[in-house]
């Protein structure tokens, strides 16, 4: 199947710092992507919509301003969550589909800390 | 809107043996998707199956099978002869399939634990 690579895989930063979480499609061009975040045992949810060449398209109660989505080329979107805090340590995933519907794929996670 | 139920927190099965993890939906879409995925302690999510709305036969991936009753609204996994290996989060999602973009919704997940 396709591949979808996330990195960092894990990252600890200090609070008020940014870190930056990459997502690239290794074997297709993603024209949309998404990012999730997950809390432990619980269920993805869906933080936006990453679409190339335009601005993402957030789910409601996500802050626009902390997690900053970029989708600069067909392979590439990023999430940076600016001016970290603790209660933003999570595990950050994101997928991305071909353009047929029945295949989608995700990214292998970050792992987030902020101390 | 479109809603994922999956009712069992957590499954138990013994090495060998065959498991379904359950999975219901609603949606007033009348084209979507249903996929499984499975996501190990390590975290990534792992693609297992999908099925089509419109699809006739219900999807088969190896050991994984979808039970699909569409008049229920089910969309129940099958995992045949389970590994040790098979212990993970199994996740049901579902998307509407229109346009061709794809907007998961996922179930809270059934955590699998595979013994001897």
């Amino acid at each position: 199947g396709a591949v979808v690579s996330q990195h960092p895989s894990w990252v600890i930063c200090k609070s008020g710092t940014s870190v930056k979480i990459e997502c690239r499609s290794l074997d297709f061009q993603a024209t949309t992507m998404f990012w999730y975040r997950q809390f432990p045992k619980q269920s993805l949810m869906l933080m936006a919509t990453s679409n190339e060449g335009s601005k993402a398209t957030y789910e409601q109660g996500v802050e626009k301003d902390k997690f900053l989505i970029n989708h600069a080329s067909l392979t590439l979107s990023t999430l940076t969550v600016t001016s970290a805090h603790p209660e933003d340590s999570s595990f950050y995933i994101c997928s991305a589909s071909p353009f047929r519907i029945s295949e989608a794929f995700f990214g292998q996670g970050t792992r987030l800390t902020v101390v | 809107a479109q809603k994922i139920t999956q009712t069992q927190p957590g499954m138990f099965v013994q090495e060998k043996e065959a498991v379904t993890l359950d999975c219901t939906y609603d949606t007033s879409d009348q084209s979507y998707g249903l996929f499984w995925y499975k996501q190990p302690s390590s975290g990534e999510m792992i693609f297992l199956i999908y099925q089509g709305s419109y699809d006739e036969q219900n999807a088969t991936e190896g050991r994984y099978s979808l039970n699909f009753q569409k008049a229920r609204k089910s969309a129940n996994l099958v995992i045949s002869a389970s590994q040790l290996g098979d212990s993970a989060m199994y996740f049901c999602a579902m998307s509407p399939s229109s346009g061709g973009s794809y907007i998961p919704t996922f179930g809270r997940g059934t955590s699998l634990i595979v013994h001897p």
